[in-house]
């Protein structure tokens, strides 16, 4: 069972503090990784994108991939009310004809 | 922006009635998903498509089936609508292969009673 997990908050986070999400998976040879940002009754947007170990920086947000721990992070520096949103982690299978299993979404509250 | 509209937005159906709903894609992309949203679920995928009338089975297909006769359409539908199918729907495309950026319709918020 391929399974994507997400700590579902809400979290709150003062305006102008770094936001923490966080995203653990069930197998090692996933390769792809995504971020999407949901506002509430909107659909997905991609935010980011981590396909290798390590951190990769778009403005302010930065994703973590760890494959070792099977743990993938997306920091939000300079939270702004804007960032209020749910954010959804997914990720792609190899064996699952490359679908992607998506994470029940993390709600985050900035607060001003 | 993907131009990838939905229809319709919002339905109210009752119990035992077939249900269609449409996703139209101006893109050209090869892959188009179905997509259903339940708090505490996140998205779980329906069925997908990976071209004209090339359809798969996703995790929670019973129920659904789908049809792509053209690139841009791909319809959907609730052969005989149950309350447990009460959801919002989202249709997605994708231009390539994975990994790439899936692409996200406005949704349809379908209510069965």
């Amino acid at each position: 069972q391929k399974e994507v997990e997400q700590n579902s908050g809400p979290l709150s986070v003062p305006e102008g503090a770094i936001a923490s999400l966080n995203c653990t998976y069930s197998d090692r040879v996933s390769q792809s990784f995504f971020w999407y940002r949901q506002y509430s009754g909107k659909s997905p947007e991609l935010i980011m994108s981590i396909y290798s170990n390590g951190d990769k920086e778009d403005g302010r947000f930065t994703a973590q991939l760890n494959k070792a721990s099977q743990y993938v992070s997306l920091l939000i520096r300079d939270s702004q009310p804007s960032d209020s949103a749910t954010y959804l982690c997914a990720v792609s299978f190899p064996d699952s004809n490359y679908q992607l299993i998506w994470g029940a979404g993390t709600k985050l509250i900035i607060k001003p | 922006d993907a131009g990838i509209t939905q229809s319709p937005r919002h339905k109210v159906t009752e119990t035992g009635t077939p249900v269609t709903l449409r996703c139209h894609q101006t893109e050209n992309h090869r892959y188009m998903y179905w997509y259903r949203q339940d708090p505490g679920h996140g998205l779980r995928l329906i069925h997908y498509s990976y071209g004209v009338k090339d359809t798969d089975k996703g995790e929670v297909s019973d129920g659904y089936s789908v049809s792509r006769s053209k690139t841009e359409d791909f319809l959907l539908t609730l052969e005989s609508a149950t309350s447990s199918q009460t959801s919002v729907y989202f249709c997605a495309s994708q231009p390539g292969q994975n990994p790439d950026t899936q692409y996200f319709g406005p949704g349809t918020r379908l209510t069965v009673l």
